[in-house]
């Protein structure tokens, strides 16, 4: 079984500010794990992925992502937030097996001037 | 990456009538995947759509509601039967490559009075 819990639904920063999202996850196998983002009135993007090759993970738009199997941790970083990383992101855990992917509940974030 | 289209991207109907929403791929892929997003909500996995047989519906989903076809390898549709007011959401086609990730479409967003 897996699952994936996202800790913060709702995350508000100012513009050039750092930016954490925290996820962490449960898997009975080595898991891939996925960030994507959605912008309002868009599909899913995938920002990044880590699938057991290095464990900071860097992605688009200046994201990265660390996994810590000892915490079951995958928290996605920007060093300094734009107004158009303004969207929702999901945390998604993969056990590898075709098709069988868990969505975390989103993290709402707002960007402000 | 893999580019897909879906129609229509949004429509309102009304309750007790039917839509088909279509998902094309620009290149073969053996499965692809139908997500329901509801408002304010995460994804979850309507079913998945295989070439040359039934799609497999995940818990909570049925045929008779959501029924899907699957004619080639770039094509599929998703129909919501007899809709009412709860079935308004983001639904989403996806596909998941060798390399791992999912990719989804832009979503069509349904809106039921």
């Amino acid at each position: 079984a897996q699952s994936v819990t996202q800790l913060d639904s709702h995350v508000s920063v100012s513009e050039g500010t750092p930016v954490l999202l925290r996820c962490n996850y449960s898997s009975s196998y080595s898991p891939s794990l996925f960030w994507y983002v959605q912008h309002p009135n868009k599909g899913l993007q995938l920002l990044l992925k880590y699938t057991s090759a290095a464990t900071l993970v860097k992605g688009i738009n200046g994201f990265e992502a660390e996994f810590k199997k000892s915490e079951t941790s995958f928290h996605l970083t920007k060093p300094s937030a734009h107004m158009s990383d303004a969207a929702e992101y999901f945390c998604v855990v993969s056990d590898r097996s075709w098709g069988k992917f868990q969505f975390g509940a989103g993290t709402q974030v707002v960007v402000t001037p | 990456s893999a580019v897909i289209s879906q129609k229509p991207s949004r429509d309102i109907c009304q309750r007790g009538t039917s839509l088909t929403i279509q998902c094309q791929v620009d290149s073969q892929v053996t499965m692809m995947f139908w997500y329901r997003q509801q408002p304010g909500q995460s994804l979850t996995l309507i079913a998945t759509a295989n070439q040359g047989s039934e799609a497999t519906y995940e818990s909570g989903f049925v045929i008779d509601k959501f029924p899907i076809s699957r004619p080639n390898l770039t094509f599929s549709t998703l129909t919501v039967s007899n809709m009412s007011p709860e079935d308004s959401s983001i639904y989403l086609c996806s596909v998941q490559r060798n390399t791992g990730e999912l990719f989804f479409g832009e979503g069509s967003r349904l809106t039921v009075l």
